[in-house]
């Protein structure tokens, strides 16, 4: 069976400051992995996703992830943090193979970002 | 392209009624999921259709879920005799394809009383 977990349920930053979210999968089968984020009040949006091309994924508003096989991670980063980044960050993980292409979800990380 | 719409965005119900839940995937999506989500907690997923064929359930949805895609586009989700257990966001997603991202939407929000 597949799992995620998320290090972390809230990480507080100062503006301009490394975001970094931490997530760890289990999977017996090569994994597609990615990550969302939710705006309060609102749905899922896709930040990346990681699909066994390049191991270093780049997404959108500035955020990457890598693909980490033998730490079995695929953490969240973004250089300098910015007030709009504060929001709930998703992490999961799938498997097209047999799965049906559902996701699992982490339990999500709350980002803060202090002014 | 509008994106996914659910209808309603929230509902107050009181425990043991019915409520019917709607989601529109984009148009030409194939393949619709949909998930539950409490508070503080990621989405579990639900269900899930490629066109009109409902292909998994999880051990989630008990009996007095049912859900519905009956010309392969728009969904419904209906839960009977509902529960204050139920109370959660219900969220849907669609996708073009198995390999596709999955495009999700507003989600609507369930208090049951």
């Amino acid at each position: 069976a597949q799992s995620v977990t998320q290090l972390g349920s809230h990480v507080s930053v100062s503006e301009g400051a490394l975001v970094l979210l931490r997530c760890n999968y289990s999977s017996s089968v090569p994994p597609y992995l990615f990550w969302y984020v939710q705006y309060p009040n609102q749905g899922l949006q896709l930040l990346l996703k990681y699909t066994s091309a390049a191991t270093l994924v780049k997404g959108i508003n500035g955020f990457e992830a890598e693909f980490k096989k033998s730490e079995t991670s695929f953490h969240l980063t973004k250089p300098s943090a910015h007030m709009s980044d504060a929001a709930e960050y998703f992490c999961a993980v799938s498997n097209w193979d047999n799965q049906g292409g559902k996701l699992i979800f982490g339990q999500g990380t709350e980002l803060s970002v202090k002014p | 392209d509008t994106g996914v719409s659910q209808d309603p965005r929230h509902k107050i119900t009181k425990r043991g009624q019915n409520v019917t839940f709607r989601c529109d995937p984009i148009s030409e999506h194939n393949r619709l999921y949909w998930y539950r989500q409490t508070l503080g907690q990621g989405p579990e997923f639900l269900t899930y259709f490629q066109n009109e064929a409902q292909l998994e359930k999880s051990r989630l949805l008990s009996d007095r879920f049912s859900a519905e895609r009956p010309k392969g586009s728009f969904s419904t989700l209906e839960i009977q005799r509902t529960e204050q257990g139920d109370s959660a966001m219900y969220l849907c997603a669609s996708s073009q394809t198995l390999q596709e991202t999955q495009y999700f939407g507003p989600g609507t929000r369930l208090l049951v009383l």
